[in-house]
């Protein structure tokens, strides 16, 4: 595709339910970023993958949230047991070289992740 | 800790008028900073970089050490420029980026 994909677009999960977001990078990009964007707030980092590996974890909130990429291309950001507050817009950002490639990430569309 | 603050929510600007988006940041070493742009029902994207010298679409930023600071600047603003900006950071080695809270710019006919 032309750009990073991101599925589903919005999402709407009852409290304690579990959901999976797909993200679909650039072809060859090496480096896949996933950020959480509250309401009126900044991106804030969560994870990073340089190919399969996840390299960084430490924005992740809690145990609840889970992230893979197994094969080095498509990840997955995976929520356990939704809470209220896990309610936002979710990013994922593809760079083709290592370390952010000097800083230009593309940007999916994001998820919306409405927690009822 | 890295931290960017970027202090203005909003900011009105009259066309032709020059804008100036604030941006300090907090980081012991080295940082690379980067200006991204979100137009409206667009992805957020990359607009430039303290590394290139760049000027995009009219815009510059310069890095104060002194300040910590990478105020952006335009010294005529268009109203196409009406959109929130975020400043981002990255740390000298590191892997990830952190952004601002951003700040929405309001280009006034």
């Amino acid at each position: 595709g032309a750009g990073v994909s991101q599925s589903p677009r919005y999402k709407v999960a009852k409290r304690g339910q579990d959901v999976a977001l797909r993200c679909d990078p650039i072809s060859g990009h090496v480096s896949l970023f996933w950020y959480q964007q509250a309401l009126g707030q900044g991106p804030e980092f969560l994870t990073y993958f340089q190919n399969e590996a996840q390299l960084d974890k430490s924005g992740l909130p809690s145990d609840r949230f889970f992230a893979e990429r197994p094969e080095g291309s498509v990840s997955t950001l995976k929520i356990q047991r939704t809470q209220q507050e896990d309610s936002a817009v979710y990013l994922c950002a593809s760079s083709l070289l290592s370390r952010g490639g000097n800083g230009e990430l593309f940007f999916g569309e994001g998820s919306r992740l409405t927690v009822l | 800790a890295q931290r960017v603050t970027q202090p203005e929510k909003l900011l009105s600007v009259f066309k032709g008028a020059p804008v100036e988006l604030k941006c300090n940041y907090s980081y012991s070493g080295s940082p690379e900073l980067f200006w991204y742009v979100q137009y409206s029902r667009q992805r957020l994207q990359l607009l430039l970089r303290h590394i290139s010298r760049e000027s995009i679409k009219g815009f510059t930023a310069d890095l104060n050490k002194g300040e910590t600071s990478f105020h952006l600047k335009k010294p005529f603003a268009q109203e196409e420029d009406s959109a929130m900006y975020y400043c981002a950071l990255s740390g000298h080695g590191d892997d990830k980026i952190i952004f601002g809270k951003g700040t929405r710019l309001h280009i006034l006919p």
